[in-house]
């Protein structure tokens, strides 16, 4: 079983919806959350990071995350083409040194 | 958020020669940077966990003799890819961890094409 476990995708929203990106991961002891944006041949870059149960906001993008369930999600309103870009989750655990586990990503296309 | 600058950002060599990258994390101290590799259309794949003033940690798989890591400071690390061949050439990019937010920031990345 994979750390952490992503839908490759591609995922493809209209411009304007709501795109829902979710991911799990296997172990109960992680403690920090994290989602990367990498755009194509770019190196990827924060976009939320959450560490308690619950919703974070921050602009367009929610962060949820459920610990009973093992899995984060994120939510992206008013998706916009700029927003197409392939989407890392990661985690950490703090029994691994806070190693980061990042999962494969998943590719999403906003469709103007 | 915090910056990590990498150098240089691309690099055509021969085979056979040396390359060396650096990653410096340019508004914070890191302990530990990370260096990964990243073909096209692929997922990042973690290379080696550098610790400053320490061995570096490499993944199974990866040669540490050909990857030469070195984390002599708390802002920079270097990977040096020796006798490099057409097989090496890749994306490679850096983090560095940012320890009083637990968060690891990703450089803007190398891209190596070995001729």
């Amino acid at each position: 079983q994979k750390e952490v476990e992503q839908n490759s995708g591609p995922l493809s929203v209209p411009e304007g919806a709501i795109a829902s990106l979710n991911c799990t991961y296997s172990d109960r002891g992680s403690q920090s959350f994290f989602w990367y944006r990498q755009y194509s041949g770019k190196s990827p870059e924060l976009i939320m990071s959450i560490y308690s149960n619950g919703d974070k906001e921050d602009g367009r993008f929610t962060a949820q995350l459920n610990k009973a369930s093992q899995y984060v999600s994120l939510l992206i309103r008013d998706s916009q083409p700029s927003d197409s870009a392939t989407y890392l989750c990661a985690v950490t655990r703090s029994n691994t040194g806070n190693q980061f586990y990042f999962g494969t990503g998943t590719s999403l296309t906003v469709i103007p | 958020g915090a910056v990590v600058s990498q150098h240089p950002s691309r690099v055509i060599c021969k085979s056979g020669t040396s390359v060396k990258i650096e990653c410096r994390s340019l508004d914070f101290q890191a302990t530990t940077m990370f260096w990964y590799r990243q073909f096209p259309k692929k997922s990042l794949m973690l290379m080696a966990t550098s610790n400053e003033g320490s061995k570096a940690t490499y993944e199974q798989g990866v040669e540490k003799d050909k990857f030469l890591i070195n984390h002599a400071s708390l802002t920079l690390s270097t990977l040096t890819v020796t006798s490099a061949h057409p097989e090496d050439s890749s994306f490679y990019i850096c983090s560095a961890r940012d320890t009083v937010q637990e968060t690891q920031y990703f450089g803007p990345g190398t891209r190596l094409l070995v001729l």
